[in-house]
């Protein structure tokens, strides 16, 4: 589904570097979502979003900032890296009264 | 707190034999239940959920709640549905837990 994109699909960085996840989705979706997939927890949620300009934390959000000027995008910061944020993330967009989600490709990300 | 629990992690079957993947959940309320399905290099995809009361790609999953469980049921497994499979829930529109995943082989 071309209505959910991200980008890079690939990222290598170093410890202590910023690094900016992007998320767009064409839907006009009211809520977004970043997950992280890690081997053995499956996703966790990091931070979602109800519309533009509110977010909330959800289980682990430690280590990550998010903002949400506008409806379609939804960027997620990673404001000094650690090796423990390696991970695949994914965002995810759904529109009220539906509870399910559309998720994108994913981000590989790679902190050495 | 809302929990879902997959415990396996791994499951292998022959082409054409019933497959199961187990899904339990604690949730106080009445949540939505969800199968996603992420097959080699995609992005997860729904499978089924539990209000449609659907039948997706021969997959059934029917929501037991005395036991609190969600369990993905199909009757002759194809090659094709080799993947990982996670069950999820949401309590609301903020939120959804997934359980740890299962991958799935169904081999030859």
């Amino acid at each position: 589904d071309a209505g959910i994109t991200q980008s890079p699909r690939y990222k290598i960085t170093e410890t202590g570097r910023q690094v900016t996840l992007m998320c767009h989705q064409t839907w006009s979706h009211s809520y977004m979502f970043w997950y992280r997939q890690d081997l053995g927890h499956g996703l966790r949620l990091i931070y979602y979003s109800a519309a533009a300009d509110i977010t909330d934390k959800g289980e682990v959000p430690d280590g990550y900032v998010v903002s949400r000027s506008k409806t379609e995008n939804f960027p997620l910061t990673l404001e000094s890296a650690t090796r423990s944020q390696t991970s695949v993330y994914f965002c995810a967009s759904h529109g009220a009264p539906t509870y399910e989600q559309y998720f994108g490709p994913g981000t590989r990300l790679t902190v050495t | 707190a809302q929990r879902v629990t997959q415990p396996e992690k791994l499951l292998s079957v022959f082409k054409g034999a019933p497959v199961e993947l187990k899904c339990n959940y604690s949730y106080s309320g009445s949540p939505e239940l969800f199968w996603y399905v992420q097959y080699s290099r995609q992005r997860l995809q729904l499978l089924l959920r539990h209000i449609s009361r659907e039948s997706i790609k021969g997959f059934t999953a029917d929501l037991n709640k005395g036991e609190t469980s969600f369990h993905l049921k199909k009757p002759f497994a194809q090659e094709e549905d080799s993947a990982m499979y996670y069950c999820a829930l949401s309590p609301n529109y903020n939120d959804m837990r997934f359980g740890a995943g299962t991958r799935l082989t169904v081999k030859p």
